[in-house]
């Protein structure tokens, strides 16, 4: 079983919808937990880290949920520019390496 | 100035020859890595450095050679290109070991024919 498993979409959405997604992870000892933006052939951008109790960063929501060791990313009024595939990434506790998903794409369409 | 840089970002090569890829790091970072990607899009960790000194070394070829001469640079030393080493490799940094923010150089095209 992958470290870190996401759909890989591609999710199609038009301008201004709500898109919403999950990553899974299977190490019940992940400490840390990421989403990352990369755009196409271009690098990995860290867009937010997840925390215990949720995080929001303006039209961004991401939440984690231990219980069930996923986390999700929800993007409201979707902009075109919010086309890219959205890399999940875990932290292990003890050496803290990053496991990285291979990706969920989204395209938002005018 | 660009944070994360590396060189050349593309390279076509036969199989069988040697080359490096450079990666220079502005940002003061304690910790390097090297990453690979391939065509299904997996970012996998090869080496890391912290302060020059070699702490995460994934299970890869030892044609794969990294060096850090000093904590803002690390390079990858490939030795007897195969077909299979053609990916993106990205060099990253970041503050310290147990940071999961890294920042990811542009990525070196690696093309093995």
């Amino acid at each position: 079983r992958k470290e870190v498993e996401q759909d890989p979409g591609p999710f199609n959405v038009p301008e201004g919808a709500t898109v919403a997604f999950n990553c899974t992870y299977s190490n019940s000892a992940s400490q840390s937990f990421f989403w990352y933006r990369q755009d196409c052939r271009k690098e990995p951008k860290l867009l937010m880290s997840v925390y215990s109790s949720g995080n929001e960063d303006g039209r961004f929501t991401a939440q984690l949920n231990r219980a069930s060791q996923y986390i999700s990313l929800l993007i409201r009024d979707s902009k075109l520019s919010d086309s890219a595939t959205y890399l999940c990434v875990v932290s292990r506790s003890n050496d803290y390496k990053l496991s990285f998903g291979a990706g969920t794409t989204v395209t938002v369409r005018a | 100035d660009t944070a994360v840089s590396q060189t050349p970002k593309y390279l076509v090569t036969q199989m069988g020859n040697d080359k490096s890829i450079k990666c220079e790091q502005n940002l003061g970072h304690d910790t390097m890595y090297w990453y690979k990607q391939d065509s299904k899009k997996f970012l996998k960790i090869m080496f890391s450095y912290n302060n020059k000194e070699l702490i995460i070394n994934e299970t890869v070829p030892n044609r794969f050679s990294p060096k850090s001469p000093d904590k803002a640079h690390l390079n990858l030393h490939i030795n007897s290109l195969e077909l299979g080493d053609s990916a993106v490799y990205f060099c990253a940094s970041s503050q310290v070991q147990s940071s999961g923010e890294l920042f990811f150089g542009e990525g070196s095209r690696l093309t093995v024919l």
